[in-house]
């Protein structure tokens, strides 16, 4: 499994635009990049999940650049139920034997 | 989209007891399902995964004979702590996909476990 690397926390105020960075050097070609967030005694809620170059659904972006050896999620306008820890997954979802492994992930804090 | 239900949502018992916790994929079959401890403050760390009608393959460190894992049908998984101790206390969250229609993982609310 791709190791990942991101910020453990991050600061923000209302209606700013959060980007969290994740490192994943040793990406493989078949491998996924996958965002959750989670609040406080909750599962993890996916988020977007992307191969290459730019993905954006309702919540979110991902941007990928060409060589994938990280990303970034753009959290934009973020309000205080934005307060949560995001986690960045690198690996092949499609695999038979994929186990989904979690990092420390970003603890990131809206205030008003 | 996908939902997993997980059962109860938080259970407190008594140190020596066993509990089980349930974890119901709702509107697909879940082919594989896997099992997370999480400490206050800690990420989620995997217990086991477990493939319908087969026995569950548990991470390194995790006792097999402690937490049992059943995953008799395609849409319900049991994890029972037996002889529960209050290091047991943690959060437990399931997980579940299905390779048939790419179902991706989809997490259930967690059960937060206290042992008393």
């Amino acid at each position: 499994l791709a190791k990942t690397t991101q910020p453990i926390s991050m600061d923000s105020y209302e209606g700013q635009e959060v980007n969290i960075t994740c490192s994943h050097n040793n990406i493989a070609t078949n491998d996924y990049i996958t965002w959750y967030q989670q609040f406080p005694s909750q599962g993890p809620r996916f988020i977007i999940q992307g191969y290459k170059t730019k993905v954006t659904n309702e919540v979110a972006s991902l941007f990928i650049p060409a060589d994938r050896k990280s990303s970034t999620l753009s959290l934009p306008r973020v309000s205080l139920s934005d307060t949560a820890v995001y986690y960045c997954l690198v690996g092949d979802v499609y695999r038979g034997d994929y186990k989904l492994s979690f990092g420390a992930g970003t603890t990131v804090t809206v205030r008003a | 989209g996908a939902v997993v239900s997980q059962h109860p949502s938080r259970v407190i018992c008594k140190s020596g007891t066993s509990v089980k916790i349930e974890c119901r994929s709702l509107d697909f079959q879940a082919t594989t399902m896997f099992w997370y401890r999480q400490f206050p403050k800690q990420s989620l760390m995997l217990m086991a995964t477990s493939n319908e009608g087969s026995k569950a393959t548990y991470e390194q460190g995790v006792e097999k004979d402690k937490f049992l894992i059943n995953h008799a049908s395609l849409t319900l998984s049991t994890l029972t702590v037996t002889s529960a101790h209050p290091e047991d206390s943690s959060f437990y969250i399931c997980s579940a996909i299905s390779r048939v229609g790419n179902v991706g993982y989809t997490f259930g609310s967690g059960t937060r476990l206290t042992v008393v």
